[in-house]
């Protein structure tokens, strides 16, 4: 069975563009949520969404946003970027977000912004 | 504030001996609790988790997590380490009634050596 599956795997953008990734669960996960991970750290909660609905937000500003699909699969797009926006982005699945449930997680998509 | 403490940066065990990963918590309410691991370039795999009952936990790769209420700890364990259990890893808190968020902490790269 396919894991959590992102795209692209790399991608170098310059300050002020605007990116969008995409995350594709695991067959049957309904809950899909996004983390970014700065070198060197562990990785921030950005958003939680469930049945195309968000369920959670973290403390990332407005020029980040997310929607989920009706195939569950889900976008994350950041505009404006600036170069503190170069991270290894996370999405992680679960098969409805419940607090007891495990995130599984895609091998991430690399950004640079230059 | 919510928070995970990984107390040391980098772990250095010789292959055979047992291994110990240290993670603190401070979370209101009855946590839940993860470890992951993260090989390079990858994303993160999840290890094990405390829900609740018997404060032993037993994983994935023959790892076990200890549950210490008391000392509000949650460390990781395997009796026997591998040179292939050499990768970061990551212990996560999710806060009771927050949804799907995790909480990490900052990782702890274990090395182990032949």
């Amino acid at each position: 069975d396919a894991g959590v599956t992102q795209s692209p795997t790399h991608l170098i953008k310059t300050r002020g563009q605007h990116v969008t990734l995409r995350c594709s669960p695991i067959s049957g996960h309904k809950s899909v949520s996004w983390y970014q991970q700065v070198l060197g750290q562990g990785p921030q909660f950005i958003f939680q969404y469930y049945e195309k609905e968000e369920r959670g937000r973290g403390n990332f500003p407005d020029r980040f946003s997310a929607r989920q699909f009706p195939n569950y699969s889900s976008e994350l797009n950041v505009n404006a970027l600036l170069l503190g926006d170069s991270a290894l982005y996370l999405c992680a699945s679960s098969l409805t977000g419940g607090e007891r449930q495990p995130q599984h997680f895609g091998d991430g998509t690399r950004l640079s912004i230059l | 504030a919510q928070s995970v403490a990984q107390p040391e940066d980098q772990v250095n065990v010789a292959e055979g001996n047992p291994l110990t990963v240290k993670c603190t918590y401070s979370v209101s309410g009855n946590p839940y609790l993860f470890w992951y691991v993260q090989y390079p370039n990858r994303g993160l795999q999840f290890l094990l988790k405390y829900i609740t009952g018997d404060n032993l936990v037993k994983g994935s790769y023959g790892f076990e997590a200890e549950f210490n209420k008391s000392q509000t700890s949650f460390h990781l364990k395997k009796p026997s380490a591998l040179v292939s259990d050499s990768a970061l890893y990551f212990c996560a808190v999710r806060p009771y009634n927050q949804g799907g968020k995790l909480i990490f902490g900052q990782g702890t790269e274990l090395s182990v050596k032949p």
